[in-house]
């Protein structure tokens, strides 16, 4: 069964960092570009972050460049988003997702962890 | 970047219905979108992608149409577990960009 997990996720004051992981199974981790999006409480997703499958790409939404970096490290099957700076706005589930082929299929995110909450609170 | 713009906001309609949902994308991306549909409390499920291609295991009566800059999503027949939020999501450039979100309601 494909499957990610998300971890790390958790209360942290402003300022502070935490870095999230998302470990794959199921599935040939290393030839798969994923990415991260989040939802904040009672609002819309919002992709955050992407990187290809040999992690020698990555891209990031404005509101975070800067402050996050995606990784990943395919010998564990496991994908990273380390987040500094964090701001009360970050306040956020976020989630993990795969692309559904290792080319074309545009839009095709085929799964999604469950989500991870992340609160940033004094 | 490209941004996406999705209409209604929210709609309500009765089971059987054919409803449809709407995004504009702000430049021309060819086919590149997706849609998605979430449940609260869940992740995001794939409905469609290319912008009309029927993810596996998806119920017929969703259907996606569009290229360019204008697509749509329709659910025809309306069921009960369509109660969801939609989202589309453009896939063409970086930064990607997810529409605004459509709750539909089951009156």
């Amino acid at each position: 069964e494909v499957q990610l997990v998300e971890s790390g996720g958790g209360l942290v004051q402003p300022g502070g960092s935490l870095r999230l992981s998302c470990t794959a199974s199921g599935f040939n981790f290393g030839t798969y570009a994923m990415i991260w999006v989040r939802q904040a409480p009672g609002r819309g997703l919002e992709w955050i972050s992407g990187i290809s499958a040999y992690g020698g790409s990555t891209d990031y939404a404005d509101p975070v460049k800067g402050r996050f970096t995606i990784s990943r490290d395919n010998s564990r099957n496991t994908l990273f988003l380390q987040m500094n700076s964090l701001r009360p706005d970050d306040t956020a589930v976020y989630f993990c997702a795969k692309r559904g082929a290792t080319v074309g299929q545009p839009g095709a995110f085929d799964c999604w962890g469950h989500g991870t909450l992340v609160t940033v609170s004094s | 970047a490209i941004q996406m713009t999705q209409s209604p906001s929210s709609l309500s309609a009765s089971v059987g219905d054919r409803v449809t949902i709407t995004c504009r994308a702000s430049q021309v991306m060819r086919n590149d979108l997706g849609w998605f549909q979430q449940k609260p409390g869940k992740a995001p499920k794939l409905l469609i992608y290319d912008a009309s291609t029927l993810q596996t295991g998806v119920p017929s009566r969703f259907s996606g149409r569009g290229s360019g800059t204008d697509f749509t999503l329709t659910i025809s027949n309306l069921q009960p577990e369509d109660s969801a939020t939609y989202y589309c999501l453009q896939d063409y450039s970086f930064p990607l960009h997810f529409g605004g979100g459509t709750k539909v309601e089951i009156k």
